[in-house]
């Protein structure tokens, strides 16, 4: 079982709506990731945040907008989303701040995510 | 050139048999590396660090050759449970010196009785 936590498991939302990705972690981690991961792909790098401050952010359109309220918890908001924005959403957590080294990335189980 | 580069496969190998994998990376500054597996439709999962003397971990291991950039994971005596997707890991820095973990293509890996 994993030891981060992504809620919810599937999403099905229209291109007017607003919701959220939650994901949540209690190892103790002080980085945590959003991956973007279409069919057959492997994962994108979205946003990343250490120590609860954003230090990277691979050009993401603004609709796409995170959130670190604490150290355990990282969100995802969406808005006005498009259909080609359908993916597996990944959230993943590392014990260091970004390095380096870098150490090893630990993936919760993914939203799925359809735009209708 | 990408950043890491994987040969996608598939590759196709019977049960007990060794099959490896290769992957290069373009910044030789790099310094973390790993192999991460996933099956389908799930998270991928850590399968093992690279250490710059290889490692091994039971039937796994993986090396490193920093002179020619590139990782590479060996898998003995396969089972089908190996069939999997494995994705190289490897980590960048960038001009504004923030590092981050970019993944490989993955390789394919389908073990048959």
């Amino acid at each position: 079982d994993t030891e981060v936590t992504q809620t919810p498991k599937h999403l099905v939302m229209g291109m007017t709506n607003k919701k959220s990705l939650k994901c949540e972690q209690h190892m103790g981690h002080r980085a945590m990731y959003w991956y973007k991961q279409k069919a057959k792909k492997p994962p994108e790098l979205m946003f990343v945040y250490s120590y609860e401050k954003l230090s990277i952010n691979e050009s993401v359109p603004s609709r796409f907008s995170p959130e670190c309220p604490n150290s355990s918890l990282l969100n995802l908001h969406l808005h006005a989303l498009q259909p080609e924005d359908s993916a597996l959403y990944l959230c993943a957590s590392s014990q260091g701040a970004v390095g380096p080294p870098e150490t090893p990335l630990h993936f919760g189980n993914g939203t799925r995510l359809t735009v209708t | 050139r990408k950043e890491v580069e994987q040969d996608p496969g598939p590759f196709n190998v019977p049960e007990g048999a060794t099959v490896a994998f290769n992957c290069t990376y373009s910044n030789s500054a790099s310094q973390s590396f790993f192999w991460y597996r996933q099956d389908c439709r799930k998270e991928p999962k850590l399968l093992m660090s690279v250490y710059s003397s290889g490692n091994e971990d039971g039937r796994f291991t993986a090396q490193l050759n920093r002179a020619s950039q590139y990782i590479s994971l060996l898998i003995r005596d396969s089972k089908l449970s190996d069939s999997a997707t494995y994705l190289c890991v490897v980590d960048f820095y960038g001009s504004s010196n923030t590092g981050k973990l970019i993944f490989g293509q993955g390789t394919t890996l389908q073990v048959k009785p």
